[in-house]
């Protein structure tokens, strides 16, 4: 059983560039989440999807967006980068994601670096 | 609203020792709790997670927690350290709101380093 996959692993991009990450949640949940790792921070919550919507969002810019299609899978998208959105972005899969003792299960992450 | 203290960046053990990692919580609502690992360049993996049922939790690799209500805390323990343990320790509550899903809310870690 396949975890949770994101892509690329690591990615380059200057600043006012756009990028697009993506994920793929674990083998049977319909839940994503999106979280944003600076280097030695805790990861901070960026939003989660839930049947295609947006259905919670944390304390981030509109310049960051998002989408889930119909398989579940995820992309999160960040427009006009700026250097301090240089860090390892996170995607989490749970199962509906309406309970909280619901466990998030992680990928590896994509470390975008802005120069 | 919720919110998570990790108490002390960095700690570091001898092989074979206590390792005691702390975590201090604050929620209005009763709170479901988690501990979870990175390992470098990887992402996190869950340990073991509190949801009220039992006080003492035991999770993987030999780890355990105990929530304590009138402390607000959620430490976590392993009786003797590995070298294999090296790695970054994430305490989090879960902000759920009824329908609307839940989010994680992290401290900033704990960095636990081995000595030989």
């Amino acid at each position: 059983d396949a975890g949770v996959t994101q892509s690329p692993t690591h990615l380059i991009k200057t600043r006012g560039q756009q990028v697009t990450l993506r994920c793929s949640p674990k083998s049977g949940h319909d839940t994503v989440s999106w979280y944003q790792q600076a280097l030695g921070q805790g990861p901070q919550f960026i939003f989660q999807y839930y049947e295609e919507e947006e259905r919670q969002r944390g304390n981030f810019p509109d310049r960051f967006s998002g989408h889930q299609f119909p398989n579940y899978s995820s992309e999160l998208n960040v427009n006009a980068l700026l250097l301090g959105d240089s860090a390892l972005y996170l995607c989490a899969s749970s199962l509906d994601g309406t309970v909280g003792t619901d466990t998030q299960y992680f990928g590896p992450g994509t470390r975008l670096t802005v120069l | 609203a919720q919110s998570v203290t990790q108490l002390g960046s960095h700690v570091s053990v001898s092989e074979g020792a206590l390792v005691l990692l702390r975590c201090n919580y604050s929620s209005s609502v009763p709170p479901y709790l988690f501990w979870y690992v990175q390992y470098p360049n990887q992402g996190l993996q869950l340990l073991l997670k509190y949801t009220s049922a039992a006080t003492l939790v035991k999770g993987i690799n030999g780890f355990e927690a105990e929530f304590k209500k009138s402390e607000t805390s959620f430490h976590l323990t392993k009786p003797s350290a590995h070298m294999s343990d090296a790695a970054e320790y994430f305490c989090a509550v879960s902000a759920f709101i009824y329908n609307q899903g839940g989010k994680l809310i992290f401290g900033q870690g704990t960095e636990l380093s081995v000595k030989p």
